[in-house]
């Protein structure tokens, strides 16, 4: 199967920074990614998705998108506390998502 | 409000037992998805559905089993072959298969006895 791979972190960044998230996938066929935000013991959350080269903002988000690269990432501005949480990047293959394993993300005060 | 409902958001499982986990969406979306999280790790595929009456094995089907009678449900059973059952289960929805994102409901979380 192809596959999404993340570092799994943890990330550490102080408030009001920005923090970056990476991601890479293998299969060059995938259409559509998305980003999730997952807090500990709660269900992931849509925050991102992004279907063609380049950035696309929304809020403090942005995501990036190098399919000549098989790279995805998010950068998040003036991170806050409320940001720690892991993060799913995802891939469509063949109507699936695959998912990475996650990024642990700590905004520290 | 429209949402995806899951239903018990914890259930444990006897030796030996079939355990079903309800999912339920009223978002009108034709493909529903059922995942497993194991701690630390990413979401794992166990069955989706397009359409009513068609559902599809994903990644780690062994020991599970799906319905698809009608749009709104697409329940889970974790059955007594599935030899390690304790997980998060997650029930997702989307309009349809190709490039739509998914929307996920709060999860079940499942434990053995």
């Amino acid at each position: 199967q192809k596959e999404v791979e993340q570092n799994s972190g943890p990330l550490s960044v102080p408030e009001g920074a920005i923090a970056s998230l990476n991601c890479t996938y293998s299969d060059r066929v995938s259409q559509s990614f998305f980003w999730y935000r997952q807090y500990s013991g709660k269900s992931p959350e849509l925050i991102m998705s992004i279907y063609s080269n380049g950035d696309k903002e929304d809020g403090r988000f942005t995501a990036q998108l190098n399919k000549a690269s098989q790279y995805v990432s998010l950068l998040i501005r003036d991170s806050q506390p409320s940001d720690s949480a892991t993060y799913l990047c995802a891939a469509n293959q063949g109507g699936k998502l695959i998912f990475g394993q996650g990024t642990e993300l700590s905004v520290k005060p | 409000d429209g949402g995806i409902t899951q239903s018990p958001k914890y259930l444990f499982r006897k030796e030996g037992q079939n355990v079903t986990l309800s999912c339920e969406q009223n978002l009108n979306h034709d493909a529903m998805y059922w995942y497993r999280q194991d701690p630390g790790q990413g979401l794992r595929l166990i069955y989706y559905s397009q359409i009513v009456n068609d559902f599809q094995k994903g990644d780690i089907a062994e020991g599970y089993s799906v319905s698809r009678e009608k749009k709104e449900s697409f329940p889970l059973t974790v059955t007594s072959a599935q030899k390690n059952p304790t997980a998060f289960y997650l029930c997702a929805s989307s309009p349809d298969r190709f490039n739509q994102p998914q929307h996920f409901g709060d999860g079940t979380r499942l434990s053995i006895l």
